[in-house]
């Protein structure tokens, strides 16, 4: 089982729909939680971090945090055709300092 | 305000030769991290230094040697470039390691021939 697991897409959902990204994780010891966006041929970007069980709204941008079934997951309201990114998911596997990415999931938004 | 820079932006290697990349950061960071990331393959960890004067190894330290010359910069090297090595990568920097958010600079497209 790989530590952080992502589908890796295409996801494609319309303009204006809710995108919602998903991401497991092997240890149960983690604790620190990670959402990056990509844009092709241009470096990671955070969008958000969280840390505890439940939901994190910025903006658009929603992160959900189940410990007990050890997902996290990313809402994208009111999708628009400038997300169309990849979506990385960073764990930090319990007791190591160091933090874990998932492949990415390539998400594309139609007008 | 840079964030965290990297340089070069592109090299071209034959195969046997010899290269530093550099990496910088001025949000006054602890840790610093590289990445290689392949398609199909994700971000993967080379190296990381938890701190001024300490580097431990990734999930693919070999071939590559790195030095924490101070806390801005961390730089990667290799020492006899192998087509494998083809990669694009990227440095990053956070305040604590493992715990708080990475933050990357624009990476470096490297070509092995």
């Amino acid at each position: 089982q790989k530590e952080v697991e992502q589908n890796s897409g295409p996801l494609s959902v319309p303009e204006g729909a809710i995108a919602s990204l998903n991401c497991t994780y092997s240890d149960r010891g983690s604790q620190s939680f990670f959402w990056y966006r990509q844009y092709s041929g241009k470096s990671p970007e955070l969008i958000m971090s969280i840390y505890s069980n439940g939901d994190k709204e910025d903006g658009r941008f929603t992160a959900q945090l189940n410990k007990a079934s050890q997902y996290v997951s990313l809402l994208i309201r009111d999708s628009q055709p400038s997300d169309s990114a990849t979506y990385l998911c960073a764990v930090n596997i319990g007791g190591y300092q160091k933090v874990t990415f998932g492949i990415g999931t390539k998400l594309q938004v139609i007008p | 305000n840079a964030g965290v820079t990297q340089t070069p932006k592109f090299q071209v290697l034959k195969t046997g030769q010899s290269m530093t990349l550099q990496c910088a950061q001025d949000m006054n960071h602890n840790s610093m991290y590289w990445y290689r990331q392949d398609p199909g393959m994700g971000l993967r960890l080379i190296y990381y230094s938890a701190s001024e004067g300490t580097t431990d190894k990734g999930e693919v330290p070999n071939g590559y040697n790195v030095s924490r010359l101070n806390k801005r910069e961390f730089s990667l090297r290799l020492e006899s470039a192998a087509p494998s090595q083809t990669s694009v990568y990227f440095c990053a920097s956070s305040e604590r390691t493992g715990f708080d958010e990475q933050y990357f600079g624009p990476g470096t497209r490297l070509t092995v021939t």
